[in-house]
Parts: C-alpha cells; sequence; structure tokens
C-alpha cells in the first residue's frame, strides 16, 4: 500500500512569506501529526490532528497552523516565516491508538531565506 | 513529567563491532517503546516495537532491544555492526494515558567505521 506522501519535497521561501505543506496518511489512518526536525532542537511535535480535528498541540507560535480534510489529508500553513523555520517537516500517520507507532513521510525541507 | 532520554547524541563504532544505543524512559507505568531508524533525507521508519510478553524483541536486520521494567530503559543492540547501519536512531515512548500519544528522545547518530 502507498505509504506517506508529502509535498513538496523542498522549498526556499523569503522571510515574511507564507508555506503551505501537503501531508497525504496512509489509507485508513485518520490520525496524522506533524514534527518540526532541526539539528540543534530534534524532534518537536507541533501538533496532531483525527478526524478533522485538532486533538493536540505542541508549543509553537501561532504562526503555526494546520488542519485535516474529511479524507484525512492534512496541511500546515506557517506564515511570516522567519530565518529559525528552516528545518525538515515531517507528518506522521497512524492509528488513532498508542501502540502501532507512526508511519512517516520522508518530510518537506524548507528553507527560508 | 513523562520524559525519554537518550543520553548518547553520537557513537562511532567499527564495522563489524557491537554497538548498543541507550535509552531511559521516565516512568515504566503502561508503556509502549518503539525504536525507529532516519537515513540522511528521508523519515523516520519504525525498526521495532515492545508492546507486551517477552521483553527482548528484534527487528528484521538484526537489531535487538530489551524492555527493562526496573531500570525503565530499552536499550537498542546489535551484535555486528555494517555499513549500511550509519543512521540516526530515535527512541519513542508511549503511555497509556497522557498528553501526547508519542514522546521521542532527541537521537543517536550512529556512525558505522570501516
Amino acid at each position: 500500500k502507498a505509504g506517506v506522501t508529502q509535498t513538496p519535497r523542498y522549498l526556499i521561501k523569503t522571510r515574511g512569506q507564507q508555506v503551505t505543506l501537503s501531508c497525504s496518511p496512509i489509507s485508513g489512518h485518520r490520525s496524522v501529526s506533524w514534527y518540526q526536525q532541526t539539528p540543534g532542537q530534534g524532534l518537536q511535535f507541533l501538533f496532531e490532528y483525527f478526524s478533522e480535528t485538532q486533538r493536540n498541540k505542541g508549543n509553537f507560535p501561532g504562526r503555526f497552523s494546520g488542519r485535516q480534510f474529511s479524507n484525512s489529508r492534512s496541511e500546515m500553513n506557517v506564515s511570516t516565516l522567519e530565518l529559525g523555520d528552516s528545518a525538515l517537516y515531517l507528518c506522521a500517520s497512524s492509528w488513532p491508538d498508542r501502540v502501532n507507532g507512526y508511519t512517516f513521510g520522508s518530510g518537506t525541507r524548507l528553507t527560508v531565506v | 513529567a513523562q520524559s525519554v532520554t537518550q543520553l548518547d547524541s553520537q557513537v562511532p563504532v567499527f564495522e563489524e563491532a557491537p554497538v548498543e544505543l541507550r535509552c531511559n524512559y521516565s516512568s515504566s507505568v503502561s508503556v509502549y517503546l518503539f525504536w525507529y531508524v532516519q537515513y540522511p533525507n528521508q523519515g523516520l521508519q519504525l525498526l521495532l516495537k515492545y508492546l507486551s510478553g517477552s521483553t527482548l524483541v528484534e527487528s528484521i536486520n538484526g537489531f535487538e532491544a530489551e524492555f527493562n521494567k526496573s531500570q525503565t530503559s530499552f536499550h537498542l543492540r546489535k551484535p555486528s555492526v555494517h555499513i549500511s547501519d550509519t543512521a540516526e536512531y530515535f527512541c519513542a515512548v508511549s503511555w497509556s494515558s497522557g498528553t501526547y500519544k508519542y514522546i521521542f528522545g532527541t537521537g543517536t547518530r550512529l556512525k558505522v567505521l570501516a
């Protein structure tokens, strides 16, 4: 079966712009989580969506937002980009339980210049 | 607070030598334990997991991890590493209750030397 698909794979944006990243989960997975990965901070949890509702949110400013559609696809948006937003953004889909682990996408590498 | 600790940020090891990557967590009450591997410019892949039963779990590529309830540890081991094992390894823990579904450690970069 198809894995988790993230688009685009690479993105270069200018400070102050906004960006939207997309994630298509594995078929049947209704839970989608987003993580930011940087060399200095490691993996940081952004938010989790389940059945179009945000179920959990990490400690990120309001510039980071997300949503989930009825087909479980998810998008995350970052407004007013800052240099420090440069990172690998990972999407992970899962069953709603806590025992099956995540399936991750390959990520979107965002560079802010 | 629930937390996961990977004390070693980098572990260099020669090819065919054994390796242990350490993972400790804050509480052993109702936990599920996972190891993920991340190769350069890729997402994380689930390597193995412990849910219940035998405390020793194995992956298809020769890694194994042992759940130690008294020491609240879930260390990852491989008796003989290959160059292709060079990657970053993340330990993750899920508690049956709590705010976050999975909590990740900070990762250990394994570098296998020829």
